[in-house]
C-alpha cells in the first residue's frame, strides 16, 4: 500500500531554531507539494516540484523558508529561523501529474509548534 | 483567479441518514477538475472523490456521490448511510487543467455523525 511518509510527525521547538521537515513521496510520482494548514488561513500551498525542479514557491515566505528535493525519494522543507507564527500542520503530497491533471495523495502531516 | 466557497461551516447528521455538503467555485476556465477530500481527527487528508469537468456523469464512490452542475459552478457531495467514521472535515478543491496539479481548497465543512 503505497503512501506518502513525513517525518517528524510532531515537532516542538523554540523560536529562532531551525526546523527541517522531510517527505518521501510515493514511488513513481513526479510532483511533490508542500501545504501549510492553520485555523486562520486554512490550507495554503507553499511550494511544489515536478521531476525535482521547483515549479512554484510563491506561497512561501522566502526569507525564512526553503524547499528542496535532493533526490526523487526525498523532499525537505526548512524553516530558519522559526517563529511562533509558523506553528501549523505541514503536509506533503505527491502525485503523478501531467497537463491533463491528476490526483494528489497526502502524507500524515508534521504538526509544528514553535514556542 | 479561482475561488472555492463552502458555505456550511458545520453540519450534523444521524447515523444511517444522508447529508449533502455544498461547494461552489468561481472560474473562467472550461477544463478543470474538482475534488472532495476528507480530514478526520487524525488530520490525514484522504481523497474521497474526483470529477472531471468535461464529464457530464456525476462521480460516485460507494456511499459518496457528487452533484456536479457546471453551468451553476456547483459541486455538492452527498454522503449516504452516514457512519460514525464519516465524522471529519470535508474540503472541496479545484484544479485547473494546465496547472500541474495545483489545488485550491475551500475553507471546509465539519461533519459530525451522531449515533
Amino acid at each position: 500500500d503505497a503512501r506518502v511518509t513525513q517525518t517528524p510527525r510532531h515537532k516542538v521547538t523554540e523560536m529562532g531554531q531551525e526546523v527541517t521537515m522531510r517527505c518521501q513521496p510515493i514511488l513513481g510520482h513526479n510532483t511533490v507539494f508542500w501545504y501549510r494548514q492553520t485555523m486562520m488561513q486554512g490550507l495554503e500551498l507553499l511550494a511544489y516540484f515536478r521531476n525535482r525542479a521547483p515549479l512554484d514557491d510563491s506561497g512561501m515566505p522566502k526569507d525564512r523558508f526553503s524547499a528542496e528535493m535532493p533526490d526523487a525519494t526525498l523532499a525537505t522543507l526548512k524553516i530558519q529561523p522559526s517563529e511562533p507564527r509558523d506553528s501549523a500542520v505541514y503536509f506533503c503530497a505527491s502525485g503523478l501529474v501531467s497537463l491533463s491533471g491528476e490526483t494528489q495523495y497526502f502524507g500524515p502531516g508534521t504538526r509544528l509548534l514553535v514556542l | 483567479a479561482q475561488t472555492v466557497t463552502q458555505s456550511q461551516p458545520e453540519m450534523s447528521v444521524q447515523e444511517a441518514e444522508t447529508v449533502t455538503l455544498s461547494c461552489t467555485y468561481d472560474t473562467s476556465e472550461s477544463n478543470y477538475y474538482l475534488f472532495w477530500y476528507k480530514q478526520p481527527p487524525s488530520r490525514q487528508m484522504i481523497l474521497v472523490i474526483r470529477q472531471e469537468a468535461y464529464k457530464q456523469q456525476n462521480a460516485t464512490e460507494n456511499r459518496f456521490s457528487v452533484n456536479f452542475q457546471k453551468a451553476a459552478k456547483s459541486f455538492s457531495l452527498k454522503i449516504s448511510d452516514s457512519q460514525l467514521g464519516d465524522t471529519a472535515m470535508y474540503f472541496c478543491a479545484f484544479m485547473k487543467h494546465d496547472s500541474w496539479g495545483k489545488l485550491q481548497f475551500g475553507a471546509g465543512t465539519q461533519v459530525v455523525v451522531t449515533p
